[in-house]
């Protein structure tokens, strides 16, 4: 049990384009989703918090315009990485909890490379 | 200060031995505590969360809680090359986590 998907594992774009990650909980039903971008020899970085229906709260210094979060439904969140740019290169990683339960399921990452 | 800290390593460590990790926390009002293990290129998988002071053990890991100390380590016994990871250590405070930069772990055949 408890397992959450990533789509797509790798994506290649240019310098401009928009890029657009799925995040789904298959066996469950996530109340709340989260977002994590890691560099490189770094640690994960929370970028925001999404619960089902609401909007995303996002950490300190993470861009909301260019970071675009929905959590349409109780098992798929997605995040939206406008107008990217190189420095946007990263590991993105998702995760999803449920209602009064502190653990976190991570789904296995997608791979962001910017032109 | 950095919220959770823990050594990068690597600790190299021959196989059958015991690996040792350690981690400290600078919230004090921190209630859950997860180790997490994360293979080079892959996201991070739940070895063992833990919630009370004391030691909580799961096969071949134990972690070990002392929030008087504001301290958690997990201990790997009988360590396995498919062990060699990084190990990072998670605080849990108002259902988000904050992590450490993490431990690699080299296991020795």
């Amino acid at each position: 049990g408890a397992v959450v998907s990533q789509h797509p594992s790798r994506v290649i774009c240019k310098s401009g384009t928009s890029v657009k990650i799925e995040c789904r909980s298959l066996d469950f039903q996530a109340t709340t989703m989260f977002w994590y971008r890691q560099f490189p020899k770094q640690s994960l970085m929370l970028m925001a918090t999404s619960n089902e229906g609401s909007k995303a709260t996002y950490e300190q210094g993470v861009e909301k315009d260019k970071f675009l979060i929905n959590h349409a439904s109780l098992t798929l969140s997605t995040l939206t990485v406008a107008s990217a740019h190189p420095e946007d290169s990263s590991f993105y990683i998702c995760s999803a909890g449920t209602s009064g339960e502190e653990t976190q399921y991570f789904g296995p990452g997608t791979r962001l490379l910017v032109l | 200060q950095k919220e959770v800290e823990q050594n990068s390593g690597p600790l190299s460590v021959p196989e059958g031995a015991i690996a040792s990790l350690n981690c400290t926390y600078s919230d004090r009002g921190s209630q859950s505590f997860f180790w997490y293990r994360q293979y080079s290129g892959k996201s991070p998988e739940l070895i063992m969360f833990i919630y009370s002071n004391g030691d909580k053990e799961d096969g071949r890991f134990t972690a070990q809680l002392n929030k008087a100390s504001q301290y958690v380590s997990l201990l790997i016994r009988d360590s396995q090359p498919s062990d060699s990871a990084t190990y990072l250590c998670a605080v849990n405070n108002d259902y988000k986590l904050s992590f450490g930069a993490g431990t690699t772990v080299t296991v020795r055949a």
